[in-house]
């Protein structure tokens, strides 16, 4: 079974650009989240999404956005890119029921200049 | 408002000894705890997991104890190789199927030789 697949897996922008991540979960997983993870400040979740509805959201600014489609892949926009988004995104995918693990992918370095 | 703590940013142990690594939380509403453990530049792996209904958890090498009073886990490599060497994160989990993963700082161990 494929895993969790986050592409590119590196991106440069400029201060100011937007920029979309995408994020293909296991096969049958229909929960995918999102999470940034900067130095000293670990993962934090950005958003989940199961069936193309946003389930939870985490404390960051509108500036951050994601959406699923009906093949459960999904994928996040930054707008409006500071040079603190800098960080590694890192997509996950779980099933449903008790207990359940996520599954993370490689992740997206993203680097704002 | 840090929901899960890891208080110790790193951690060295000598190659065959047992690592002990410690997190703590806040939020009695969590219910099932896991632990993932990270390399540089790729996403976390699961490794073990605990529902709040148990104490206790073996796999292999690694157990992984939760003590519900003090709201405190702890998870035990025995022996402790140097593939072990990576950063590993404490997760929780809330009640009601909710996929969102909050997340420790993560504690970088290091296995000496």
């Amino acid at each position: 079974k494929a895993g969790v697949t986050q592409t590119p897996r590196y991106l440069i922008k400029t201060r100011g650009q937007q920029v979309t991540l995408s994020c293909s979960p296991i096969s049958g997983h229909r929960s995918v989240s999102w999470y940034q993870q900067t130095p000293g400040q670990g993962l934090q979740f950005l958003f989940e999404y199961f069936s193309e509805t946003q389930r939870n959201k985490g404390n960051f600014p509108g500036r951050f956005s994601g959406r699923q489609f009906s093949n459960s892949r999904s994928e996040m926009n930054v707008s409006t890119l500071e040079l603190g988004d800098s960080a590694l995104y890192l997509c996950a995918s779980s099933s449903l029921g008790a207990p359940t693990e996520a599954f993370f992918g490689q992740g997206t370095r993203l680097t704002v200049v | 408002d840090q929901q899960v703590k890891q208080n110790s940013p790193s951690l060295s142990v000598q190659e065959g000894r047992i690592s002990i690594l410690n997190c703590d939380y806040t939020n009695s509403m969590f219910d099932y705890f896991l632990w993932y453990k990270k390399y540089p530049a790729e996403g976390p792996t699961f490794l073990i997991s605990i529902s709040s209904i148990k104490d206790k958890n073996e796999d292999g090498r690694f157990t992984v104890f939760l003590n519900k009073s003090a709201k405190h886990l702890s998870l035990h490599i025995v022996p402790s190789q140097p593939g072990d060497s990576a950063v590993y994160f404490c997760a929780a989990r809330g009640l009601g199927g909710n996929e969102k993963l909050t997340f420790g700082t993560g504690t970088r161990l290091t296995i000496i030789p």
